[in-house]
């Protein structure tokens, strides 16, 4: 167990819809990362947060969205979905940025 | 560019070494990682190394650090059936923001 939470653990929505995938830090983590996880892509970093602030960007969508709040746990917004933004949903923290420490991951299907 | 390479299978018969190899492309690359995912499972931080090293050794687990050639590996003594997963080389440019992964090397222990 890696201290890092995510919710929900699977999400079925449908094309065009939004939905929030949330991710709670290890304690003291102040740096927040979430990745992709699919077949044809691989893991792709999306985006990190820092004490509430945006610190780096990847290759996140216009359609996709984060924030991480005082209490240090981050959200990912995710809208107008497409099949394409089918995959897994990785949340990391680190306090030291150079050990990222995964939380066990939210499964998006989108039919 | 930042891109990581990695065979995608490896099979190895119980009690013998397994070495996954990896090269990378950013010869600017801090840290260098192994990580480890199990089916259904997060991702694992098994080991990294820092670029100034060649190597790092921790109990079954050995990583050589090629940096002239860019090239890194993982060698896990006396390979067991639980060390049955897929296992992803990373580099992180900067070492504080974010990883850059490959598409992972997936073991195959043979009874």
């Amino acid at each position: 167990d890696s201290g890092v939470t995510q919710t929900p653990k699977h999400l079925i929505t449908a094309t065009g819809q939004r939905v929030t995938l949330r991710c709670s830090p290890r304690s003291g983590d102040l740096s927040v990362y979430w990745y992709q996880q699919s077949l044809d892509q691989g893991l792709q970093f999306l985006i990190q947060y820092y004490n509430g602030e945006e610190r780096a960007k990847g290759n996140i969508l216009e359609r996709f969205s984060a924030q991480q709040f005082p209490d240090l746990h981050s959200e990912l917004n995710l809208s107008s979905l497409e099949l394409g933004d089918s995959a897994l949903y990785f949340c990391a923290s680190s306090v030291q940025g150079h050990e990222q420490y995964f939380g066990p991951g939210t499964r998006l299907t989108v039919t | 560019g930042e891109d990581v390479e990695q065979s995608l299978f490896l099979s190895v018969r119980e009690g013998d070494s397994s070495v996954i190899n990896c090269t990378y492309t950013d010869s600017s690359s801090t840290y260098l990682y192994w990580y480890k995912q199990e089916p259904g499972a997060g991702l694992q931080l098994l080991t990294y190394i820092f670029s100034n090293m060649d190597m790092k050794q921790d109990q079954r687990l050995t990583v050589l650090l090629n940096k002239k050639d860019k090239h890194l590996s993982l060698r896990i003594a006396d390979t067991q059936t639980g060390d049955s997963a897929i296992y992803f080389c990373a580099e992180s440019p900067r070492g504080d923001d974010k990883i850059i992964f490959g598409k992972g090397t997936r073991l195959h222990i043979l009874p």
